[in-house]
């Protein structure tokens, strides 16, 4: 079975500022997809940004980038330019890569940006 | 396009009482997932449909918890009856396996449960 961990219940950064969250993951397969999805206050689930382990160079989305560390099974999300609309609970996720498999998440990043 | 619909947002129950959750999943999307999210926890799977076929409910509590997705497109999540560790968020999800994202699973808001 697939675990994944955010060691990392709360996090704070200033308005404009870098920050990263941290996930790490255990799983015996050799391919594979990491997520990141943010979980606003509204409680809608909105996908963030997506790798593939097969895939070496570390996904990008705009302000968010992966350090994808597949040897050492960590999956980190780097906010840049951090923004008050950030301000949510972030999720890290493991899929495997058959079709429809089901999503296993960590236990969340409650990330706040001040002003 | 519409995203995945559910209703109702909010449902406030006695315990020992029955409790239906409905979803509409985003149009042409095969596979729907019903989540469980508990409070200050991420969201864990309780089944998984392929069409109208239940492929992966290893999850659900079947004393209690029933679901049906009869002619593949919305679905029905049932609690009966409900206990008071029920109270929860339930989030249903679908994908596609046309998705030229991947299969990238697309979540509704969610049905807040509390169970007195």
């Amino acid at each position: 079975a697939q675990t994944v961990t955010q060691s990392q219940p709360e996090m704070s950064v200033q308005e404009a500022e870098t920050v990263t969250l941290s996930c790490t993951y255990d799983t015996s397969e050799n391919n594979y997809y990491l997520f990141w999805y943010k979980q606003p206050p509204s409680r809608q689930m909105i996908l963030v940004i997506r790798q593939e382990a097969y895939k070496q160079q570390n996904a990008t989305e705009n302000r968010f980038s992966v350090n994808f560390q597949k040897a050492a099974k960590s999956f980190s999300l780097k906010i840049s330019d951090s923004q008050l609309g950030d301000t949510a609970m972030y999720f890290c996720a493991f899929r495997r890569l058959f079709s429809g498999s089901r999503l296993t998440f960590g236990e969340g990043t409650q990330l706040t940006v001040n002003p | 396009e519409a995203g995945v619909v559910q209703s109702p947002r909010y449902k406030i129950i006695e315990k020992k009482q029955p409790v239906a959750f409905w979803c509409n999943p985003i149009s042409g999307h095969n596979t729907l997932y019903w989540y469980l999210q508990n409070l200050g926890q991420g969201p864990e799977l309780l089944i998984r449909y392929e069409n109208e076929e239940a492929v992966d409910d290893s999850q659900l509590p079947k004393d209690r918890f029933s679901a049906e997705r009869l002619k593949g497109v919305d679905s029905t999540l049932k609690i009966q009856p409900a206990e008071l560790g029920d109270s929860a968020v339930y989030l249903c999800a679908s994908s596609s396996n046309r998705d030229t994202e991947k299969e990238t699973q697309y979540f509704g808001p969610g049905t807040r449960l509390l169970v007195l």
